[in-house]
């Protein structure tokens, strides 16, 4: 069965930094690329990044560009998302979502989100 | 970038009615890139379609995708009370990846 659980969220002041984690499971990780899907409250869904199965290729929303940074280690099964100079506007329950293929395309399965704040 | 569109915005339905979702795209989405996605309130969302009409593994066969172009359909058929939710779209075509606002079908 597949899993992804996330941790990390909490409120962060406007500038501050925080970084995600998503630990996955039932799967073999490094064959799929792994992505991060945001909504801010009571708002649709955003996609963030995503990043392919080697971790060579990775891609990103303009507003976004420049201050987060997706990465993986497949040896521990885990996608991260370093998140620096955060905005009020990053406020939102980010989802993990893993993809079907070792390249980003439509997202199969999600975690369950964590919750950041960015609020003074 | 492609914009996607989904109409209506909320749609009133009664159990065990036909219900019909829309999503049109700015652009054409090369090789029918189309998701759909489910999401219940307090949940995460979940794949139904992909590739405009294959369904997820364990998607109700009440559940229908169609379409192709700038113009796509979700139906279901029949709709059971575990189906009242919000319903995105999403494109995979191009970078960077867009899904639609959502409808929310709702029990009238």
């Amino acid at each position: 069965e597949v899993q992804l659980l996330e941790s990390g969220g909490v409120l962060v002041q406007p500038g501050g930094s925080l970084r995600l984690s998503c630990v996955a499971s039932g799967f073999t990780f490094n064959n799929f690329a792994m992505s991060w899907v945001r909504q801010a409250p009571g708002k649709g869904l955003e996609w963030v990044s995503s990043l392919s199965g080697s971790g060579t290729n990775t891609y990103y929303t303009d507003s976004v560009k420049g201050r987060f940074t997706i990465s993986r280690d497949n040896s521990n099964s885990t996608v991260f998302l370093q998140m620096n100079s955060l905005r009020a506007e990053d406020t939102a329950v980010y989802y993990c979502a893993k993809a079907p293929a070792i390249l980003p395309l439509y997202f199969d399965f999600w975690g369950q989100g964590s919750l950041v704040t960015v609020s003074s | 970038e492609i914009v996607m569109t989904q109409s209506p915005a909320t749609l009133s339905v009664s159990p065990g009615e036909r219900a019909t979702l829309s999503c049109r795209t700015s652009q054409p989405v090369s090789t029918n890139y189309l998701a759909w996605y489910q999401q219940r309130p307090g949940q995460a969302p979940r794949l139904l379609f992909y590739a405009t009409s294959t369904r997820a593994t364990g998607v109700p066969p009440r559940f229908s995708g169609s379409g192709s172009g700038t113009e796509f359909t979700l139906s279901i058929s029949s709709l059971q009370s575990e189906d009242f939710a919000v319903y995105y779209c999403q494109q995979y075509s191009t970078w960077p990846r867009t899904f639609g606002q959502g409808t929310k079908v709702e029990v009238k």
